[in-house]
């Protein structure tokens, strides 16, 4: 089955900096990549995806990139707030059929000091 | 904006008793999941449903898991004899037809 790779567990930036998590997957029949953002005590909240026909995709300060040939994907946070701090999570999924299945790594706790 | 709910938001239980987890999923969603997360770890798979029928489970799904779409609105996880390892967050989510899932504010269920 996928599985997907996480790094860093943690990660602390100041204020304004950029931040970037990185992620692997095993599975090259996956093409869809979602990036959750969870805040203590909250389900996940979907923050950005990405499909294996795009290389890059952007939203105002988060962007997220995807090497298929390499099997990584990265997150990309400019401009960091404190409010960014939570834990972010990737994710893989084979997108089609009957079955959208998530499979998640790890996590990485981000932390946005003042 | 739709949104998936849950409820309860806490359940406590003694071992050995059945629980049943409710969700609505987003309402024009045919795609329904359930996931958990152990405290501090990842969010982990547990079962799709899809057209009155789970189309996927993972090793967690045991047969002390089963789930239902009882309505046309509610999504159900019942847990028949609870464990104490069963104790965790678990996540009610639903999908359109491309994939994108979105997540419910989850339910804390701890086995005593």
């Amino acid at each position: 089955g996928e599985n997907v790779e996480q790094h860093p567990s943690t990660l602390s930036v100041q204020e304004g900096d950029s931040a970037v998590i990185k992620c692997t997957y095993s599975d090259s029949a996956s093409n869809y990549f979602p990036w959750y953002k969870q805040e203590l005590g909250k389900g996940p909240q979907l923050i950005i995806d990405i499909r294996s026909n795009v290389g890059e995709k952007k939203d105002q300060r988060i962007a997220v990139t995807l090497n298929k040939t390499a099997k990584h994907f990265s997150l990309h946070i400019t401009e960091t707030q404190p409010e960014d701090s939570a834990v972010y999570f990737c994710a893989a999924s084979i997108s089609g059929g009957s079955n959208y299945k998530l499979t998640f790594g790890k996590g990485t706790l981000l932390t946005v000091n003042p | 904006e739709p949104e998936v709910t849950q409820t309860p938001s806490h359940q406590v239980t003694q071992m050995g008793q059945e629980v049943i987890l409710r969700c609505v999923p987003i309402s024009n969603h045919l795609y329904f999941y359930w996931y958990r997360q152990i405290l501090g770890q990842k969010v982990e798979f547990l079962v799709s449903f899809y057209n009155n029928e789970i189309s996927e489970k993972s090793e967690i799904f045991d047969d002390q898991f089963s789930v239902e779409r009882p309505d046309g609105s509610n999504f159900t996880l019942k847990i028949r004899s609870t464990k104490l390892e069963d104790s965790a967050m678990y996540f009610c989510a639903s999908s359109d037809n491309v994939g994108t899932q979105y997540f419910g504010p989850g339910t804390r269920l701890t086995v005593l």
